[in-house]
């Protein structure tokens, strides 16, 4: 167990729809990244936040959009879905720092929430 | 040319055969190297990493860095069925500026056949 908690383990929603997706991060980490993974695409990065505030973004699409809150946790918002969104989307969760070692910026991925667009 | 090019498979091998896995990478700028293992219905976790060139031994793996080459490899000996998994690279410039960010391999399926 990483210690990354991710709810729903499953969502079967239709294309149009809005979704959210919850993170909770290892204790003491301060970074949460929020990843999709599809079979032709592999795992791509979509948005990483730091101790609340937005630190880099990756592929992700205006239609998403991120937070994390004061204790920590993080929120994927998915609107007007299409059926190519349909994929895993992963959290992980790093110690993270301003600038640093890797031992300091691994990341542990929580094991995923499949979403289904129909 | 994508920035880590890792082979799909799915690759079979026998129980006990020593597996190697493999990624190229386009970006000479990439300092760190890690393998992650990531098992059916699981999020990816970290098997080890490397910084720059040279080789790391963790017990039946191997990591192995060519930056010449700009290659990497994983090598699993005495390979075991509960190795069956997909396991990606990942790369990174390092970790100091907000644009160094993490690329990861699109993994290779690996399943050991008893």
């Amino acid at each position: 167990d990483s210690g990354v908690t991710q709810t729903p383990k499953h969502l079967i929603t239709a294309t149009g729809q809005r979704v959210t997706l919850r993170c909770s991060p290892r204790s003491g980490d301060l970074s949460v990244y929020w990843y999709q993974q599809s079979l032709d695409q592999g795992l791509q990065f979509l948005i990483q936040y730091y101790n609340g505030e937005e630190r880099a973004k990756g592929n992700i699409l205006e239609r998403f959009s991120a937070q994390q809150f004061p204790d920590l946790h993080s929120e994927l918002n998915l609107s007007s879905l299409e059926l190519g969104d349909s994929a895993l989307y992963f959290c992980a969760s790093s110690v993270g720092t301003s600038g640093g070692s890797l031992a300091k910026n691994i990341q542990y991925f929580g094991a995923g929430t499949r979403l289904s667009v129909l | 040319q994508k920035e880590v090019e890792q082979d799909p498979g799915p690759l079979s091998v026998p129980e006990g055969a020593i597996v190697s896995l493999n990624c190229t990478y386009s970006n000479s700028a990439f300092q760190y190297f890690m393998w992650y293992r990531q098992y059916s219905r699981k999020g990816p976790e970290l098997l080890m990493y490397t910084y720059s060139s040279g080789n790391k031994e963790d017990g039946r793996f191997t990591a192995q860095v060519d930056k010449s080459s700009k290659y990497i490899s994983l090598f699993i000996r005495d390979s075991q069925p509960s190795d069956s998994a997909t396991y990606l690279c990942a790369m990174t410039p390092g970790l100091m500026n907000r644009d160094d960010k993490i690329i990861f391999g699109k993994g290779t399926r690996l399943h050991i056949l008893p």
